[in-house]
């Protein structure tokens, strides 16, 4: 089977850190994506991790570590703007999985001033 | 460059009837994702197209289908609606099928089923 989990909420303060964590339990690995969703608009990609290790982007930084089935989104210096769902997806595997994503039910984070 | 685009915004249909909803891909991308998102829950799989074909179902109903055209704009089909069918539909983008593409959403279309 494919599991995705994600904490249903967060809250933060503006200027902070904070980190949204995801795991996974999948059959084999593809892949790993996190998406920002605001309330009623599509999914924006942020990042993508296909191996171990941190990919800095900015504000945002992803994690990774396959061997623990285990990814991090981390953001800094917070900002009103940030409040939004939170995606961690990984790709499907195989023939004709490879165009699948499959989502966790996203992090909703919410900054307060 | 124009992004993923969807038509229409928002839709309301009742029971049983039947929908199209259309995407067109950003420019140079050949395939085609579609994806159901039910209020408060991640986007589930439906379909990939790629070249007019089709790459890949999810576990959706036959009620579900779908096409891809010549110019890769895709259309998704799903009869007789149920209640349940209600949610927001996603359409993506990428290059090609490969392990290394990255999927373009766009803005969704807001089905209500009454």
């Amino acid at each position: 089977g494919q599991n995705i989990d994600q904490p249903t909420e967060m809250t933060a303060t503006e200027g902070a850190i904070v980190q949204i964590n995801c795991t996974y339990q999948t059959s084999g690995f593809n892949g790993l994506f996190w998406y920002q969703q605001h309330a009623g608009e599509a999914p924006t990609f942020l990042s993508y991790n296909v191996l171990d290790g941190l990919e800095e982007k900015g504000r945002f930084s992803s994690f990774l570590s396959r061997s623990k089935g285990y990814s991090y989104l981390l953001l800094k210096e917070l900002q009103m703007k940030d409040s939004a769902s939170y995606l961690c997806a990984v790709r499907g595997v195989g023939s004709g999985n490879t165009g699948k994503l499959i989502f966790g039910q996203g992090t909703t984070l919410q900054v307060k001033p | 460059d124009a992004g993923v685009t969807q038509s229409p915004t928002h839709l309301i249909k009742t029971r049983g009837q039947h929908v199209t909803l259309r995407c067109s891909p950003i420019s140079g991308h050949k395939s085609v994702s579609w994806y159901q998102q039910v209020l408060g829950q991640g986007p589930q799989f439906i379909f990939q197209y790629y070249e007019k074909e089709e790459r890949g179902r999810g576990n959706f109903p036959d009620r579900f289908s779908a096409r891809q055209f010549p110019n890769y704009s895709s259309e998704l089909n799903v009869n007789a609606l149920l209640l349940g069918d209600s949610a927001l539909y996603l359409c993506a983008s990428s290059l090609r099928t490969g392990d290394t593409d990255t999927q373009y959403f766009g803005p969704g279309t807001r089905l209500t089923v009454l």
